[in-house]
């Protein structure tokens, strides 16, 4: 089973600042089949990116992913006060699919 | 619309069983990989399932292989997930989700709004 770490674990920073996530992974993840979601207080997990870098449909170009074989990265290029939520990674490449810890972005 | 309903969830003992079912619609069904995800309470996501379209491919989390076994009919646009031998830890809200592809190694690109299982005495 392939772990993903995600850090940090809380990050605290003000609207219009960029958001820099990481996520690592404990072996190459396959094909670079890694996505990230956005979950927010009482709301479902919502897909922002696959692929490592692909945006899903209707996802800000302020979001961004790039990364390969076991580290990723999500960016934020500038907060917006909707953006203040916890991220997840997830790696799709193995037929044990896994969830990092998630990575909270909270207002500094 | 994409539109994901769970039923199924709600208080078992520990040992007990539940079969949950998603309903699904506003798209085809029986072209997407679908999955089953789990979030304990105040916890982070856990993926627990997923069954390729024409349910050729199943796979299962290891804290739950043995235990669980996901299913669908695809003449009724309906995901399932029979959980056995519950446990205490298994208490979490839980996702129905689409794939994006029909193979199962695809992201989950719909969410249901879950339903709750509590596993307790």
């Amino acid at each position: 089973e392939i772990v993903l770490t995600q850090s940090p674990g809380t990050l605290s920073l003000s609207p219009g600042e960029r958001a820099t996530l990481s996520c690592r992974a404990s072996q190459s993840v396959s094909s670079s089949y890694l996505a990230w979601y956005q979950q927010k207080p009482g709301q479902v997990p919502r897909l922002l990116i696959y692929g490592a870098s692909s945006r899903a449909t209707g996802i800000p170009d302020r979001f961004s992913g790039s990364g390969s074989g076991t580290d990723f990265t999500l960016t934020i290029s500038r907060l917006e006060p909707e953006d203040f939520a916890v991220y997840y990674c997830q790696q799709y490449g193995s037929s044990s699919l896994t969830f990092g810890g998630g990575t909270k972005v909270e207002i500094k | 619309e994409v539109q994901l309903l769970e039923s199924g969830g709600g208080l078992v003992q520990p040992g007990g069983s539940l079969r949950l079912s998603c309903a699904a619609s506003g798209f085809t069904f029986s072209s997407s990989a679908m999955s089953w995800v789990r979030q304990a309470p105040g916890k982070g996501l856990e993926w627990v399932s997923v069954i390729s379209n024409g349910a050729g491919s199943t796979y299962y989390a290891d804290s739950v292989k043995g235990r669980f076994t996901i299913s669908r009919d695809n003449s009724k646009n309906t995901l399932y997930l029979q959980m056995n031998t519950l446990r205490v830890e298994d208490t979490a809200v839980y996702y129905c989700a689409k794939n994006r592809g029909s193979g199962t190694y695809s992201p989950l690109d719909y969410w249901g709004q879950g339903t709750l299982v509590t596993v307790s005495s």
